[in-house]
């Protein structure tokens, strides 16, 4: 079963705009990571924010993190055409190890 | 590091038949993981691996199939009498226990289409 659901599933906006994606999810974490998929590719690690983290930045990507919502948000700023992907988040609970359950994804497209 | 390598990238096999992949994890990552992808949805967890120890298994993973890493290094997963609801990308990751970040690193997949 899924633990994230991304939202939108779907966007669509044009070079140099800011995308914002966000995942909701249902039971206590110790993380929550953010992965990159192209189609037929895969996943890619892009940031991991931990359960007492707000907020992290990296590069043009900044994750937020609110846990009393059970949410976090993915922004990507100035977009380009090389972002254009699947976008997962996964949550890590404990468990004796990093399990790591993924959501539905957004798909971004981001137009030239 | 050379990443996660998976083999066959694409196997396309007739119902009834058996099919293997194979996983090479990053070195001396000893956490293993296998997932599964149909299109339009995000990864489902299979099974994972702490060396050569299954520690858990999903209900998805059913009696045909059947996944090993025998000397905690590589890892196979075999499915066998193979169904059309098979078909799917089999997605291998792996990690290092201990590592502050506990990232999980994914392979390229293996794509499957039982026809």
């Amino acid at each position: 079963s899924q633990q994230g659901e991304e939202d939108p599933q779907a966007l669509s906006i044009q070079e140099g705009e800011n995308a914002t994606m966000n995942c909701s999810y249902k039971t206590s974490i110790n993380n929550l990571q953010w992965y990159r998929q192209n189609s037929g590719r895969g996943l890619v690690h892009l940031i991991l924010i931990r359960s007492n983290e707000r907020e992290k930045h990296s590069g043009r990507l900044r994750v937020t993190l609110d846990t009393s919502k059970k949410s976090s948000s993915l922004l990507i700023t100035a977009s380009r055409a090389a972002d254009t992907a699947s976008y997962f988040c996964a949550t890590g609970v404990s468990g004796g190890y990093q399990k790591v359950t993924f959501g539905t994804g957004t798909k971004l497209q981001v137009i030239p | 590091d050379t990443g996660v390598s998976q083999n066959p990238r694409h196997k396309i096999t007739k119902r009834g038949q058996n099919v293997t992949f194979r996983c090479d994890p990053i070195s001396e990552h000893n956490r293993l993981y296998w997932y599964r992808q149909t299109l339009g949805q995000g990864p489902e967890f299979l099974t994972y691996f702490q060396n050569e120890a299954q520690l858990e298994k999903s209900r998805l993973l059913s009696d045909r199939f059947s996944a090993e890493r025998p000397k905690g290094s590589f890892s196979t997963l075999e499915i066998q009498r193979t169904e059309q609801g098979d078909s799917a990308m089999y997605l291998c990751a792996s990690s290092l226990q201990g590592q502050e970040r506990n990232t999980i690193y994914f392979g390229e997949g293996s794509w499957l289409t039982v026809v």
